[in-house]
């Protein structure tokens, strides 16, 4: 399983937008990046996943770097609600199996 | 999306007895799976739990201390053996509709505290 870095913790300021990055330079060729977020008292929830190319959906956009060894999840406006634990996941095309590691604490002030 | 229930959502229990945890889906899903969280801790795969035979354990777990059931695409049950205070720990299925590995749905958890 690919092993990911990502900082403790960072801060926003509402309705400003947000850059979490993961480095994950052991990543397998098949492997998908996935993010998901845990929100306080809840179970994870998905957030967007990508392979080489950059994605965006309604609730972020994902930009992989080139070589795949890293990749940010952008929150374009953060509220109050996405303050949570943001987890960068590298997901076997296999198995499916999602490994967590620490994530990253986001706290938005507002 | 699927929408996934447990039962129960906590309970508080006495070391050495066992608590078997449900999840019920509301669609039929190809994979389920069931995680632990400790108290300030990320969440920990404990098992693929595989419809018609046996469950597919990460390194770590053993089927006597958290023997799996999944008798359907729909239902699955952990059980936590033999538990002593170290077990206390949410405890969360999750399912994936599909085969393409694309996006997980997480059950509520149960929160189980043992004495």
């Amino acid at each position: 399983d690919a092993k990911t870095t990502q900082p403790n913790s960072m801060e926003s300021n509402e309705e400003e937008p947000v850059h979490l990055p993961c480095n994950h330079s052991t990543i397998s060729g098949t492997d998908y990046i996935h993010w998901y977020r845990q929100l306080p008292s809840q179970g994870p929830e998905y957030v967007i996943h990508g392979l080489t190319s950059n994605v965006n959906n309604r609730m972020a956009s994902l930009a992989i770097a080139e070589d795949r060894k890293s990749s940010t999840l952008i929150l374009h406006r953060a509220t109050l609600r996405d303050a949570a634990v943001y987890y960068c996941i590298p997901t076997s095309s296999n198995t499916g199996k999602l490994i967590f590691g620490q994530g990253t604490t986001l706290q938005v002030k507002p | 999306s699927a929408v996934i229930s447990q039962k129960p959502s906590r309970d508080i229990c006495q070391r050495g007895t066992s608590l078997t945890i449900q999840c019920q889906v509301d669609s039929q899903v190809t994979m389920m799976f069931w995680y632990r969280q400790q108290p300030g801790q990320s969440l920990t795969l404990i098992a693929t739990a595989n419809q018609g035979s046996e469950a597919t354990y990460e390194s770590g777990f053993v089927i006597d201390k958290f023997p799996i059931s999944r008798p359907n695409l729909t239902f699955s049950t952990l059980t936590v053996s033999n538990m002593s205070p170290e077990d206390s720990s949410i405890y969360l299925c999750s399912v994936e509709e599909g085969q393409s590995y694309n996006e997980q749905f997480f059950g509520p958890g149960t929160r189980l505290t043992v004495l």
